[in-house]
C-alpha cells in the first residue's frame, strides 16, 4: 500500500539552485496536486493536475513548473530556489471513479531549506 | 472574511473530556466538507468527511449547518493520542480544488 509516494523528505538548497521533487501514486488517481505549508499560512495551493497531460496553476504558483505525463507522476521544479521558497511541500491525489470524490490522500512531504 | 475560518487554539484538555470545534465557511456554493487531521511534522489525513445529516465515527462526530455556513467537529472522551491539529477543509464550490483552514490545535493532557 504505497499511496503517494514524495522524494527526497530533505532537502538544502542554495539560492538559485533548480531542482525537482518527486511525487508517485500507485492509486490510479487522476487529480494531483501540489501544496505548500508554511507556519501561520496553512496548505496554500501551488499547481494541480486533472488528468495526464493536464496542469494548472494554484494559489501560489510563481517559481514553480510542474508537468504530468502520466497518471501516476506529478514532479514540482523548482526553477531559481529562493530563500522565499524554504516551506514543507506535500503531494496530494485523489478521484477515481470508486471513491469519493476530493478526498485527498498526501505523501509524508519534503521539507525543503533554501539557504 | 476568510474563504474557511477556524478557531487556532491551542485547546489544552484533560483526558476524557469533550471538545468541540467548529469552522465557518464563505463560499455558500460549497459542496463538500471534511475534517482533517495533521500531527507534528506528519502529512495531513483524512479524519472524516461531513455530511449533511450529520455523521458519526466512533468518539468523532461532524455536524454541517448550511444556513450559518459552518462545520463542527466533537470529539468525546478525548484521548493522549488525539493531540493534534484538526482542518477544516471545504471545496471551492462546485469543483474540485480544496480550501484549507489554518487548523486547530488540540493538546489532551494526562
Amino acid at each position: 500500500n504505497a499511496g503517494v509516494t514524495q522524494t527526497p523528505k530533505f532537502q538544502v538548497l542554495k539560492t538559485g539552485q533548480s531542482m525537482t521533487l518527486q511525487c508517485a501514486q500507485d492509486m490510479n488517481h487522476e487529480y494531483m496536486s501540489w501544496y505548500r505549508q508554511d507556519p501561520g499560512m496553512g496548505l496554500r495551493l501551488i499547481h494541480y493536475s486533472v488528468g495526464a497531460g493536464i496542469t494548472d496553476q494554484g494559489e501560489v504558483p510563481n517559481g514553480y513548473n510542474v508537468s504530468r505525463s502520466t497518471t501516476e507522476d506529478f514532479p514540482l521544479r523548482l526553477l531559481s530556489a529562493a530563500p522565499s521558497q524554504t516551506s514543507v511541500y506535500f503531494c496530494a491525489s485523489s478521484g477515481t471513479k470508486r471513491s469519493a470524490k476530493n478526498i485527498q490522500y498526501f505523501g509524508a512531504g519534503t521539507r525543503l531549506s533554501v539557504l | 472574511r476568510k474563504e474557511v475560518e477556524q478557531d487556532p487554539g491551542p485547546f489544552n484538555v484533560p483526558e476524557g473530556a469533550t471538545v468541540a470545534f467548529n469552522c465557518t465557511y464563505s463560499n455558500s456554493a460549497s459542496q463538500s466538507f471534511f475534517w482533517y487531521r495533521q500531527d507534528c511534522r506528519k502529512e495531513p489525513k483524512l479524519l472524516m468527511s461531513v455530511y449533511s445529516s450529520g455523521n458519526e465515527d466512533g468518539r468523532f462526530t461532524a455536524q454541517l449547518n448550511r444556513a450559518s455556513q459552518y462545520i463542527s467537529l466533537l470529539i468525546r472522551d478525548s484521548k493522549l493520542s488525539d493531540s493534534a491539529t484538526y482542518l477544516c477543509v471545504v471545496n471551492a464550490g462546485n469543483n474540485r480544488k480544496l480550501i484549507w483552514g489554518l487548523g486547530t490545535s488540540l493538546a489532551v493532557n494526562p
